[in-house]
């Protein structure tokens, strides 16, 4: 079993809507939770932190559940420029990546 | 700050040959680390420092060897480069917490390798 499952997507939604993603973890010894962003041809880069509690950064929230085992992101009011593959990452002890979610934003 | 670089940015081998791939971080970071990516595989890690002179095996170490003499550097080497090596492969470092696992990872550009 991998340990970090996401839906690939494609995702293609038009500006302004709302778009979520989900992604499942198996190791319950977890302690770090993150979401980065890949732009095409370029390297992953951090998004944002995952905390127990949930939080927000601008129009991008991150939920995690603990007892199911999985992470989200929301991002709300989508722009053009959203438009990139969404990595869920998971560190029990080292850092594990999803496959990654494609988002298009689409005019 | 540079961040995280590596060189080259493109490379072609043969099948057999050997060759390095450099990583080198300016934030003195303790842990760094090796990845590939491959479609439809995500990122997977191949091989991880928590520092200098400290090396460890990461999810796809085979065919992969690395060394970490100082903080700053940690080259990785493919010692009979393969077709199966084919991919990009990503360099990051982070800070790590108190029981050496890694924190917020800082990537390099990426390194794209073709073996023929």
């Amino acid at each position: 079993r991998k340990e970090v499952e996401q839906d690939p997507g494609p995702f293609n939604v038009p500006e302004g809507a709302t778009v979520a993603f989900n992604c499942t973890y198996s190791n319950s010894a977890s302690q770090s939770f993150f979401w980065y962003r890949q732009d095409c041809r370029k390297e992953p880069k951090l998004l944002m932190s995952v905390y127990s509690s949930g939080n927000e950064d601008g129009r991008f929230t991150a939920q995690l559940n603990r007892a199911s085992q999985y992470i989200s992101l929301l991002i709300r009011d989508s722009k053009l420029s959203d438009s990139a593959t969404y990595l869920c990452v998971v560190n029990p002890n080292n850092l594990f990546f999803g496959t990654g979610t494609r988002l298009t934003v689409i005019p | 700050n540079a961040g995280v670089t590596q060189t080259p940015k493109f490379q072609v081998l043969k099948t057999g040959q050997s060759m390095t791939l450099q990583c080198a971080q300016d934030m003195n970071h303790e842990y760094m680390s090796w990845y590939r990516q491959d479609p439809g595989m995500g990122l997977r890690l191949i091989h991880y420092s928590v520092g200098a002179g400290i090396t460890d095996q990461g999810e796809v170490p085979n065919g992969y060897n690395v060394s970490r003499s100082t903080t700053e550097d940690f080259p990785l080497r493919l010692l009979s480069a393969a077709p199966s090596q084919t991919s990009v492969y990503f360099c990051a470092s982070s800070y790590s917490d108190g029981g050496g696992n890694a924190e917020t990872q800082y990537f390099g550009p990426g390194t794209r390798l073709l073996v023929l």
